[in-house]
């Protein structure tokens, strides 16, 4: 059974500093991955997807890897910002017609003015 | 812009009350999607549904139940709600995924319901 874990849980930064974000999946047999945003008391915001056969996505600041045979990505967001805090969440999907998604538990980053 | 909303953003029940939260979407999506989120759990897959009438368990379906009469429908029903249902409730919709084809869920803003 597919099992996604995030580290760390929880990360507080000084504005203006990098940061890496990491995700990792127990199956690589995976069909995509997705990086979602999530402010507080809302719902999820998709940021990033990388489709099984890519090693990268970029958006803005953020550029998200993966590693299928290490079962890995990462988010790497540039120069944070205070209105980058929220949760993080990677979610992995089997490639079914459901597009049925297994999620990690979050990283909820702080970052400080 | 792709629209999901849930009927309500906050809502408190009374144990073995009957809860029904409501999910409206309007993109024409076919598939739609149930899920709760706790702490230290992350999101948990409750129930989808894929057409009109149709619908699978997900991951912890037990003291749930779901109905989808309309295409942009789906409802969440707790027959009996229990203090373990405490909990943020999201839905999410997408479309039916085709070979070679990628497409990503979108969710609405959640309801957080407190069963007393």
């Amino acid at each position: 059974k597919q099992e996604v874990t995030q580290i760390p849980a929880a990360l507080s930064v000084p504005e203006g500093e990098n940061l890496v974000l990491n995700c990792s999946f127990t199956d690589s047999a995976i069909y995509n991955l997705q990086w979602f945003r999530q402010d507080p008391g809302k719902g999820l915001t998709s940021l990033l997807l990388i489709q099984s056969s890519q090693r990268e996505q970029t958006s803005g600041r953020l550029n998200a890897s993966l590693d299928k045979s290490s079962g890995r990505s990462t988010l790497y967001i540039a120069a944070s910002q205070p209105g980058d805090s929220a949760t993080y969440l990677c979610a992995v999907s089997d490639g079914g017609a459901t597009n049925k998604l297994i999620f990690g538990t979050g990283t909820l980053l702080a970052v400080q003015p | 812009d792709v629209k999901v909303t849930q009927s309500s953003r906050y809502l408190v029940k009374r144990t073995g009350e009957k809860v029904f939260l409501e999910c409206v979407q309007d993109m024409d999506h076919e598939n739609m999607f149930w899920y709760r989120q706790d702490p230290g759990l992350g999101l948990r897959l409750i129930y989808f549904s894929y057409d009109v009438k149709m619908k699978e368990k997900g991951d912890i379906p037990e003291g749930y139940s779901v109905s989808r009469e309309k295409k942009e429908r789906f409802s969440l029903i707790l027959e009996s709600a229990s203090t373990n249902q405490t909990s943020m409730y999201l839905c999410a919709s997408s479309f039916l995924r085709l070979a070679g084809e990628t497409n990503t869920q979108y969710f609405g803003p959640g309801t957080r319901l407190t069963v007393l």
